[in-house]
């Protein structure tokens, strides 16, 4: 089992390209997370999805957009990327609304805005 | 909505016990959740309380005080390889999302 996988590890951006982070999971967990990490910001939620086809904003959503067209992918998309969106990005998954269930993360992609 | 207050860092000596702390505010509690995030690396789950009181796991220890919305994390026999940054998270929209503390950096010395 390969739990949360990130694709890609790196990324180094110009301003106003723009990308898609994809997550993947195996645990066929139904709700799917991405974050970012900035120093002295901590872990800070930008979009979620509760199953297959939803998606929901979270704390910090301008600038991305998302899609969970399957169960295992969920992707965050940078349309028109800024050095403000410099950062690590986080994907983690949650077995369902069990008060108890942790959140299971993937390893992070580290993206760089020029 | 929610407030969670951490120390940013602490320094502890390697066999030492050490407490981090964490003070949070919320509309309606459902939990509080420790992690721990070694660096360039993802967060991990440490523990969950619901109810009040000490919850033992090996070395680490997770107290919770609903009336005081205070928890705290107890690292014991300290070693080297704890120094991390430990997350305090507690659920938000109905067990749908957490929200995250900004962390405590907590490094071990010899």
């Amino acid at each position: 089992n390969a739990g949360v996988t990130q694709t890609p590890k790196f990324r180094v951006l110009k301003t106003g390209q723009s990308m898609t982070l994809l997550c993947a999971q195996d645990m066929n967990h139904e709700y799917m997370y991405w974050y970012r990490q900035d120093p002295g910001m901590g872990l800070r939620l930008i979009h979620y999805s509760v199953g297959e086809g939803t998606t929901a904003k979270g704390e910090v959503p301008d600038g991305y957009n998302v899609s969970r067209l399957k169960k295992q992918n969920f992707l965050l998309g940078l349309e028109s990327a800024a050095p403000s969106q410099t950062s690590v990005y986080f994907c983690a998954t949650k077995e369902g609304t069990g008060k108890n269930n942790e959140q299971f993360f993937g390893p992070g992609t580290r993206l760089t805005v020029l | 909505g929610q407030n969670i207050d951490q120390p940013t860092e602490m320094t502890a000596t390697e066999g030492a016990i050490v407490q981090i702390n964490c003070t949070y505010q919320t509309s309606g509690f459902n939990g509080l959740f420790w992690y721990q995030q070694h660096a360039g690396e993802a967060p991990t789950f440490l523990s969950y309380n619901v109810l009040d009181g000490l919850e033992e796991k090996g070395r680490f220890s997770s107290f919770l005080s609903r009336s005081k919305g205070y928890s705290y994390l107890l690292l014991k026999e300290l070693q080297m390889k704890d120094s991390a940054s430990y997350l305090c998270a507690v659920p938000s929209g109905g067990y749908q999302k957490v929200t995250f503390g900004t962390g405590t950096k907590l490094q071990v010395i010899p």
